[in-house]
Formats: structure tokens, sequence, C-alpha cells
């Protein structure tokens, strides 16, 4: 079945550091991929999403590029900052009848001051 | 932004007991769906449900689990009977579309004792 990836369990950086957590996806059709961010008792929050090869998702200066040849989805900040703090999961969407998310195992991002 | 509602948000009960979990969709939404994630692990897709019906469902969406939204009123997810393994969070969560930005509530945690 189709599958998500993300390298980093826990990534700890200092504020403006540049972030990279890596999403790798496994699929047999052409899904839609997305980053949700949860904060502390919370349910996950949409970030941003990609449709197809080669487009870009970007929201609150996070970006990342779907890229099909690499199965990737790879999440990156130019510089982060401490309310960034929080877990971040990547997904892949698919279905016609109602968006079924296959979820990461998700990356607790701890930025400190 | 829309917010979906989860009542209660901690539930504790007796193994063999039933229970139902109340989320009060976004208002306008049309799609609904539940998630299951127990602690330490990622987030997997139990259900969705749409005009009335179950969709699509998991492996994880046992024989003792059941949904409903009867008269557009909370959307519910039902477990009869409880055994231990259920005890994780459940999130409920709505869309406009199949397709579209998918909002989460904060999640019930259930613990079956």
């Amino acid at each position: 079945g189709d599958s998500v990836t993300q390298t980093e369990g826990q990534v700890a950086l200092s504020e403006e550091d540049f972030l990279t957590i890596h999403c790798n996806y496994s699929a047999s059709g052409y899904p839609a991929l997305f980053w949700y961010v949860q904060y502390p008792g919370e349910g996950p929050q949409f970030l941003f999403r990609a449709s197809r090869d080669k487009e870009k998702g970007s929201s609150r200066g996070f970006e990342a590029t779907y890229d099909k040849g690499t199965t990737s989805f790879h999440l990156r900040k130019a510089s982060v900052q401490e309310s960034d703090s929080a877990v971040y999961y990547c997904a892949l969407g698919e279905g016609n009848a109602g968006a079924k998310l296959t979820f990461g195992g998700g990356t607790r991002l701890t930025v400190r001051p | 932004g829309p917010k979906v509602l989860q009542i209660p948000s901690h539930q504790i009960i007796d193994m063999g007991q039933m229970v139902t979990l109340n989320c009060d969709p976004v208002s306008n939404h049309l799609y609904f769906y539940w998630y299951k994630q127990i602690l330490g692990q990622q987030m997997e897709f139990l259900v969705n449900f749409y005009n009335g019906k179950v969709m699509e469902k998991s492996k994880l969406f046992k024989d003792q689990f059941s949904v409903e939204r009867p008269d557009g009123s909370y959307f519910t997810l039902k477990i009869q009977p409880t055994a231990l393994e259920d005890s994780a969070v459940y999130f409920c969560a709505s869309s406009l579309h199949g397709t579209s930005e998918v909002f989460f509530g904060k999640g019930t945690r259930l613990t079956v004792v």
C-alpha cells in the first residue's frame, strides 16, 4: 500500500538556522502531497499542498517541491523561529470520494532562542 | 479559521463498554473523517463519510466501529464493545470537497482500562 517516510524523527535547531525535513513517498497512483503542522494540544493544521510534478507549495516561509522522479517532498525553511517549534507531518492524499490522507511518522522540530 | 470541535477531550472507559466520540464539523463541509493515533505512532486513516454513507474504510475500522451523522448533527464514532487496543487519540476532520483542505479537531484521547 501507499506509505510516507520522514527520515528525521526529531530536529533541534537555533533561531535563524536553515531547516530541512526529508519526506519520501511510495504510491501506486499520482497522489497529492501535503505538509501539516501540529502544535501541542491541537490537531494537525494544513500548511500547504502540491498536486503535480515540479509544483512548489509554500506557506509562512515553508516550502516544498513535488519531485516525482525521486518521490520526495522535502520541507525547507530558510530561517526558523522559536514559534516554529511543533511536529511536522508529510502526507499523501488520494481518493476521489473524500480525501484519504496517509501520514508520515512526523518530525518534532525544536527551535532554541 | 474554521473549527472542528470534538467532545469530550478525554474519555476513560472500561473494556467491553460502549463509547461514542462526538464531532462537530465545520458547518458547510460535506466530507467527514476519523483518524486514529496511538501514542508515539503516526496518525492513521479510519474512515471517511459523505452523503450519509461510508465511502472508504481502512483495516483499522473494525466491525465494532460505526459512524453516523443523524440529521446533520454531530458526526459520531461509536465503538461497541471497546478493547484495550482501542486506546488512542481519535481525530475528527472535515472538508468541503473530497480534494479540498482537510480541517482537523483537537482530538479525543480515549483510554480503555
